[in-house]
């Protein structure tokens, strides 16, 4: 069945300190993948999107993910971590699953950052 | 512009009763799929909706349905509720169908059911 993994349901870094957010998904064809933010009751906000090509795609407020193929994963990096980005992330995977289109989120990885 | 629009924001209801959410997609977004998010779960894809008709529809009981009217506006339904219904409900916005598959939804900040 198709998913997608979150490893670490909560991380915490220190404000300066680089960040690496790890997601696995299982899918059998070229899946469309997004990483999306969520902020403390808010609404979900796309922060970057990979559909093909260039393997390393940059996205809002300073993210960059990076496609790899050989390993099923699609990371989200970040190399100077604000105060406000502390908030709820999810990674996502488009596909077709039952002749419906739709988003299949990860179970999302909490950032705390500390001052 | 205005972002996608979600009422109420709170309610609380009782197990057997039925409950209505609104959405208000941003003006031009044709369409509107609709999530639950919960602790356990996560964000589970309930439907999506275009031009007045459902296209797309996750792995939920029939207890759960939706409609959307000309002006793009949707509602969901959920009836005889159960203690399991409680969640936060998301609607999500975008210009095309299919947008799980082509690009950008934005979300509403969501409808918080508690159901006791």
């Amino acid at each position: 069945a198709q998913s997608v993994t979150q490893p670490d349901i909560h991380i915490t870094v220190s404000e300066g300190a680089s960040l690496e957010l790890r997601c696995n998904y299982s899918y059998g064809a070229t899946p469309y993948l997004f990483w999306y933010v969520q902020s403390p009751g808010q609404g979900l906000q796309l922060l970057l999107k990979y559909f093909s090509g260039d393997t390393l795609v940059q996205g809002i407020k300073g993210f960059e993910a990076e496609f790899k193929r050989s390993q099923s994963s699609f990371n989200l990096r970040k190399p100077s971590v604000h105060w406000s980005d502390a908030a709820e992330y999810f990674c996502a995977v488009g596909l077709t699953q039952g002749g419906s289109e739709k988003l299949v989120f990860g179970k999302g990885t909490k950032l705390t950052v500390n001052p | 512009k205005a972002g996608v629009t979600q009422t109420p924001r709170y309610l609380i209801k009782t197990r057997g009763q039925q409950v209505t959410l609104s959405c208000s997609p941003i003006s031009g977004h044709r369409s509107v799929s609709w999530y639950q998010q919960t602790p356990g779960q996560g964000l589970q894809f309930l439907f999506e909706y275009f031009s007045e008709t459902q296209r797309n529809k996750g792995n939920f009981p029939g207890r759960f349905s939706g409609r959307q009217f000309s002006n793009s506006r949707s509602e969901m339904n959920v009836s005889t509720l159960e203690l399991g219904d409680s969640a936060l409900y998301l609607c999500a916005s975008s210009l095309a169908l299919a947008s799980a598959r082509t690009g950008e939804l934005f979300f509403g900040e969501g409808s918080r059911l508690t159901v006791l």
